[in-house]
């Protein structure tokens, strides 16, 4: 099925830890970014890439890293996992504005 | 600065009756707009979108918006809520000229009163 896929779904971190969620979209999209939503205050980007190859910040870019892999691809790194990481992450894609974004189902992300 | 607001963050209304979500944005660009629906632990779909062809844009479930550029809003409206309409909403702004940054308003979160 065609959309964006998220994994994992859940995942209970220890403070300090490292991690990786994952992202990838099979719509030949360029531009993908990745969220944290928190409750009251939307979704705020985190870091987006605008094609294959390029990543810039965004609103919230501090203790996360990326990596736009390949077109399909687009990770986001914790290095060092702190309780305010606590939140659930969307990655979205899109090629845009005339098509909209689809975003991924989210991963609840517990930071203890 | 870029940006946009949703000037209300909660609003109910009784179902059969209408529904207003308010949004503006700021910019120096002709913005492409949307509105976004989360249901409770869902995704996020979307609602409709505006990208400089027709100001009213209508979009899934009976929901519609006005781009007023002279009032920099992008209200979504309904003309009778149903109960299924509980769920929050989201404005988002793309500055397509500029950037391909889209950012989020806060949210709306909608309750449909029996």
């Amino acid at each position: 099925n065609a959309g964006v896929t998220q994994t994992p779904k859940f995942q209970v971190l220890k403070t300090g830890q490292s991690m990786t969620l994952q992202c990838a979209q099979d719509m030949n999209h360029n531009s993908m970014y990745w969220y944290r939503q928190d409750p009251g205050m939307g979704l705020r980007l985190i870091y987006y890439s605008a094609s294959e190859g390029t990543t810039d910040k965004g609103e919230v870019p501090n203790g996360y890293n990326v990596s736009r892999l390949n077109k399909r691809e687009f990770s986001l790194r914790l290095e060092s996992a702190a309780p305010s990481q606590t939140s659930v992450y969307f990655c979205a894609s899109g090629t845009g504005a005339n098509y909209g974004y689809t975003f991924g189902s989210g991963t609840r992300l517990t930071v203890v | 600065a870029q940006s946009v607001t949703q000037l209300d963050s909660h609003v109910s209304v009784s179902e059969g009756t209408p529904v207003l979500l308010r949004c503006n944005y700021s910019s120096s660009y002709s913005p492409s707009l949307f509105w976004y629906v989360q249901h409770p632990n869902k995704g996020l779909q979307l609602l409709l979108k505006y990208t400089s062809a027709a100001t009213l844009v209508k979009g899934i479930n009976g929901f519609e918006a006005e781009f007023k550029k002279s009032e920099t809003s992008f209200h979504l409206t309904k003309p009778s809520a149903h109960m299924s309409d509980a769920a929050e909403y989201f404005c988002v702004f793309l500055n397509w000229a500029r950037d391909d940054k889209i950012i989020f308003g806060k949210g709306t979160r909608l309750h449909i009163l029996p």
